[in-house]
């Protein structure tokens, strides 16, 4: 069964470092999305992307952060400049088609932690 | 905008029924149902769309109630591989391309 996968699985980095993480969608899915969660917390929308633009994004998506579907595979969340607040677990997901009617499906996570 | 979910906790013996509620102070135009273990990313149970349409797993079932702006979902003869939490997520308008997610129910079944 196709799923979305992510890599790396933990990313442990210093505080004002640019960190990359990486997503594999599903490879017949149109829309993209990350969410984080901070541990014991709620999952949190952070944007979502179609046709090559951002169609969405939260408060929480401010200038530090970046997305970029380089390829026809890979969907990458960029933070510049971490801070301590950013360490949390980093989830891709890819619909098919519209949230309308369609299931969103959830990458395993990159745990990041900011030291 | 976050729905709220009700209990935040329950814990049954494996055969038990719960009951999960999400409500949200806005118009409701669809609700999707996850649940998500321990230390894993949350898997899709369901959609409830207005006028009554479903899509997801055969054997959860689920209510949405637009005049309420309320939807539960029903866990009927609990198993142990139930427990996890359970998490619904709600579009903030009609159209738009997130969702929402409450702070979730934990449910955890027992032996």
């Amino acid at each position: 069964e196709p799923e979305v996968t992510q890599t790396p699985s933990h990313q442990v980095t210093q505080m004002g470092q640019e960190v990359i993480l990486r997503c594999v969608p599903i490879s017949n899915h149109l829309y993209f999305y990350w969410y984080r969660q901070i541990l014991g917390q709620k999952v949190e929308f952070l944007v979502s992307f179609y046709n090559n633009e951002i169609s969405e994004k939260s408060e929480i998506f401010d200038d530090q952060f970046s997305v970029e579907r380089p390829d026809g595979s890979n969907f990458t969340l960029k933070i510049r400049s971490t801070k301590l607040e950013d360490s949390a677990m980093y989830f891709c997901a890819s619909s098919l088609a519209g949230l309308a009617y369609n299931e969103q499906f959830f990458g395993p996570g990159t745990r990041l932690t900011v030291l | 905008q976050q729905p709220v979910q009700s209990p935040q906790a329950v814990i049954l013996r494996e055969g038990e029924d719960a009951v999960i509620n999400c409500s949200s102070s806005k118009a409701l135009y669809s609700v999707h149902w996850y649940r998500q273990k321990h230390g894993e990313a949350p898997v899709f149970l369901m959609i409830l769309l207005k006028g009554g349409e479903q899509k997801g797993h055969e054997k959860i079932s689920a209510s949405f109630n637009e005049k309420k702006q309320q939807s539960s979902l029903y866990l009927t003869a609990s198993q142990l591989s139930y427990s996890g939490t359970y998490f619904c997520g709600i579009p903030p308008q009609g159209g738009s391309e997130k969702l929402v997610f409450g702070k979730g129910t934990k449910l955890t079944v027992n032996p």
